[in-house]
């Protein structure tokens, strides 16, 4: 099946700072990765998400970068504000027919005033 | 758009006792998926549903696990004979068919003493 590596487990950066989060998988058939962003207490939130056939998507300070043949993608936050603190999830969809999500095990990212 | 919601959102109950969950997707999901998460991990794919059928269950849905949803709307996760292992955040999601992307509930939080 599907694994996802996420790194750092930790990202500490101050206010303004551009922070980045990195995933790899292992299915060269996945094709649908999803950002969640998580709070204390809250379920998983979606942010940002790209699909195979896309290499980079922006939304204001959020960017995700894909590279299939390296089968990795990557979270960037630029500007960053303490509101942005929280953990972050990568997922990557196995696709063939199946609809399930494999996460990393999530970045706590700590943005300092 | 009232997103979805998980009833309780916490529960706390004594080992070999059964506990029961409910998920009310957003309206009009015909997709709804149960997730497992665990502290400092991210969410584990349990099951999943189109409409009333469930087409996906995770090698982590033991017996003692059950899941229906009878009219293809809210949905209902119950444990049965309840051990310590089963702590954990019980997130539920939902989409519509044709997407990908999956939103979250707040989740369960269940408590096994």
């Amino acid at each position: 099946g599907e694994n996802v590596e996420q790194h750092p487990s930790t990202l500490s950066v101050q206010e303004g700072d551009s922070a980045v989060i990195k995933c790899t998988y292992s299915d060269s058939a996945s094709n649908y990765f999803p950002w969640y962003k998580q709070e204390l207490g809250k379920g998983p939130q979606l942010i940002i998400d790209i699909r195979s056939n896309v290499g980079e998507k922006k939304d204001q300070r959020i960017a995700v970068t894909l590279n299939k043949t390296a089968k990795h993608f990557s979270l960037h936050i630029t500007e960053t504000q303490p509101e942005d603190s929280a953990v972050y999830f990568c997922a990557a969809h196995s696709g063939a027919g199946s609809y399930q999500l494999t996460f990393g095990k999530g970045t706590k990212l700590s943005v300092i005033p | 758009d009232t997103g979805v919601s998980q009833d309780p959102r916490h529960k706390i109950t004594k080992r070999g006792q059964n506990v029961t969950f409910r998920c009310d997707p957003i309206s009009e999901h015909n997709r709804l998926y149960w997730y497992r998460q665990t502290l400092g991990q991210g969410p584990e794919f349990l099951t999943y549903f189109q409409n009333e059928a469930q087409l996906e269950k995770s090698r982590l849905l033991s017996d003692r696990f059950s899941a229906e949803r009878p009219k293809g709307s809210f949905s209902t996760l119950e444990i049965q004979r309840t051990e310590q292992g089963d702590s954990a955040m019980y997130l539920c999601a939902s989409s519509e068919t044709g997407t990908d992307t999956q939103y979250f509930g707040p989740g369960t939080r269940l408590t096994v003493l």
